[in-house]
């Protein structure tokens, strides 16, 4: 079965500090995606990126940047010069594609809250 | 503006009083689904739907209802709520299960006494 674990229960740094949070999944399937979504204070869940298993490609934008690596099943997020409005909670997330007997059940992670302090 | 939008936002009611949670959204969406969140378990899915009259039990469907008798309509319903059921639900929908981004709900803030 699918699983997301994502081992930093909370994180705290200070402003301008780089963070990396974690995210290590297991499947079966060949063929999955990868998420992470934001929880801010306000408690609305925003969604941030979205990976393909077939793209191993490193994502950046802007401060954020995900790498995703196959070969150790994590799909980590990384905040460059953090900021305090990127104090949230994160979760990543995996579905696995039902056309190779994956649920695309969407299974998230227990989240991680960091919290940037100025 | 696309949105999925829950309402109320806050309720607070009594042990077996029964209670419905609308959700709706405005994007022909053929995916909805229900989550509930609660502290150190994250977010676990209650029920879901892949089209009209089409649902699914999620992890923890037990004590919940769902209809799907319009697509843009996604109501959750507690028959005989109970304090176990205190929690922070979020509505959301997509294209499709698994593969499409969710967009969710502000959520909806329970709290049964």
């Amino acid at each position: 079965a699918q699983k997301v674990t994502q081992a930093q229960t909370e994180i705290s740094v200070v402003e301008k500090e780089d963070v990396t949070l974690d995210c290590v999944y297991e499947t079966r399937d060949t063929t999955y995606y990868l998420f992470w979504y934001k929880q801010p204070p306000s408690g609305e869940l925003v969604f941030l990126i979205r990976r393909n298993s077939f793209d191993e490609q490193n994502e950046i934008s802007g401060r954020y940047s995900w790498n995703f690596q196959k070969s150790t099943s994590s799909f980590n997020f990384t905040i460059t010069a953090s900021q305090v409005v990127d104090s949230a909670v994160y979760f990543c997330a995996l579905s696995e594609a039902l056309t190779q007997g994956g649920s695309e059940k969407l299974v998230f992670g227990k989240g991680t809250k960091l919290t940037v302090n100025p | 503006e696309a949105q999925v939008t829950q309402n109320p936002r806050y309720l607070i009611t009594v042990t077996g009083k029964k209670l419905t949670v609308t959700c709706s959204q405005n994007m022909n969406h053929e995916y909805m689904s229900w989550y509930r969140q609660d502290p150190g378990l994250g977010l676990r899915q209650i029920y879901y739907s892949m089209n009209v009259e089409v649902t699914d039990k999620g992890d923890v469907p037990e004590g919940y209802k769902v209809s799907r008798k319009e697509k843009r309509n996604f109501p959750l319903i507690l028959e005989s709520p109970s304090p176990n059921q205190t929690s922070l639900y979020f509505c959301a929908s997509s294209w499709q299960q698994g593969h499409s981004p969710l967009h969710f709900g502000n959520g909806t803030r329970l709290t049964v006494t």
